[in-house]
Parts: structure tokens; C-alpha cells; sequence
């Protein structure tokens, strides 16, 4: 199992070029997210998914966009992109629950680290 | 809303020295608790968790109690190791729903031989 990847995991851009960020996980979860991580803040939730073809807002979702039309796959769109876009991106995913409760651990990919000119 | 509040880093030890990074929490439910390791140029790893309060987790060496009456999850350790040194986040996520992971800003710790 390769678990979570990401590609790429370097990226520059400069302001206003587009990208996607592809997530890939070989676990068969269900649910998927996308977090940034910026020096002092921790990570903070852009999108998720939970499931094939479902995708919603996290806190931070603006200026970014997610498909989900495989469920191995979730990719994380940016239109337009912007300086303060500059950041760590990390995909995790996990299985999801029987009853809808309880707790199963989220697995984090390897993280792209981009910049935006 | 629900947050997680950590000790700012750095945390700068000498090998063998005792390790705690002060975590503490606020949720609106009864939240599960982690502990998260970022190794340098890594993704997190899940360290330790507790479910419910009164439970240790440990991991490693490490460990953490769940401490509802004081809402904290401090992270320890008896005697670190320079392979240690990683940032570490203390998280919580409610049991319900897509499970969002809240996480707190990060400790540093730089072990050194």
C-alpha cells in the first residue's frame, strides 16, 4: 500500500496561473480532505469529501475548488492563484464509521509545498 | 467554537531530558484527542490518541492522559531522544459527522545530543 500521495510536491507559480493538486489514496476510504498548514496556524480545513462525487467547505475555502470523481482520487483546483495562497497542502483520508460515530485516524499524505509569486 | 491551544516553540532539550508540551482544548461535545508528529519534510503521523476522558494514550515513549476536569492533553515523555526533534500538534475531533480535525498551531521540540 502506498497509502496517501500527492503530487507534485514542489510548485511556483506566479499570481493569477492555475493549478491542481492531485490526492491519490489506495485504502478504499471514504472520506477525503484538503488542509493547509501556515507558520503559526496550525492546519486549517479547505474542502472534504465524504464520498465519490460529494465534496464540501471547510473553513478556508475560498479561492479554491475540489472534484471528487473517483473515489481514490481528490484534486484541489486553484483558478487564480494568489500570494496568499503560498502555503504547505496536505490530503488525508480514512475510512468511514458504522453508525455514523466513533472515531477512525485520519492518514496525511507527504504535503506540496507552494509558492506564489 | 471548538479549538486546541498549545505551548509556543521552540522547546530546545538536551538528550535524555524529560519532555512536556502543554495542550488545552475547547468543544462544544465530548471530543476524541490526538497527538500529530511532523518530522522535517514529512506529512503527520498520527502519535497517540484518547477517546474518551481518563484514557492515556501512549506511543513510542510518549504518552498523554485525557483530563476532562481541566480540559488538557499534555504530551510527555521521560527521556527524549535527539531522532525526536519534530513539530508536534495536539487535535481534537467531535465523533460525529465528517470528523473535522481542529489542530493547535504546532511545538517545535529541537533535541540535541
Amino acid at each position: 500500500n502506498a497509502g496517501v500521495t500527492q503530487t507534485p510536491k514542489f510548485r511556483v507559480l506566479k499570481t493569477g496561473q492555475s493549478m491542481t493538486l492531485l490526492c491519490a489514496q489506495d485504502m478504499n476510504h471514504e472520506y477525503m480532505y484538503w488542509y493547509r498548514q501556515d507558520p503559526g496556524m496550525g492546519l486549517r480545513l479547505i474542502h472534504y469529501s465524504v464520498g465519490e462525487g460529494t465534496t464540501a467547505k471547510g473553513e478556508v475555502p475560498d479561492g479554491y475548488n475540489v472534484s471528487r470523481l473517483k473515489k481514490q482520487n481528490f484534486l484541489l483546483g486553484l483558478e487564480s492563484a494568489a500570494p496568499s495562497q503560498t502555503s504547505v497542502y496536505f490530503c488525508a483520508s480514512r475510512q468511514g464509521l458504522a453508525g455514523g460515530r466513533g472515531y477512525n485516524e485520519q492518514f496525511f499524505g507527504p504535503g506540496t509545498r507552494l509558492t506564489v509569486l | 467554537g471548538d479549538s486546541v491551544t498549545q505551548m509556543e516553540g521552540p522547546v530546545t532539550l538536551s538528550e535524555e531530558a524529560f519532555l512536556t508540551i502543554n495542550c488545552t482544548y475547547t468543544a462544544t461535545g465530548y471530543p476524541s484527542l490526538f497527538w500529530y508528529v511532523q518530522y522535517p519534510g514529512e506529512g503527520l503521523q498520527l502519535l497517540l490518541k484518547a477517546t474518551k476522558a481518563d484514557d492515556k494514550g501512549s506511543n513510542k515513549g510518549f504518552e498523554a492522559t485525557y483530563r476532562k476536569e481541566t480540559t488538557s492533553f499534555h504530551l510527555e515523555k521521560g527521556s527524549v531522544q535527539v531522532s525526536d526533534s519534530a513539530v508536534y500538534f495536539c487535535a481534537l475531533t467531535l465523533n460525529t459527522g465528517f470528523q473535522k480535525l481542529v489542530f493547535g498551531t504546532g511545538t517545535r521540540l529541537l533535541v540535541s545530543p
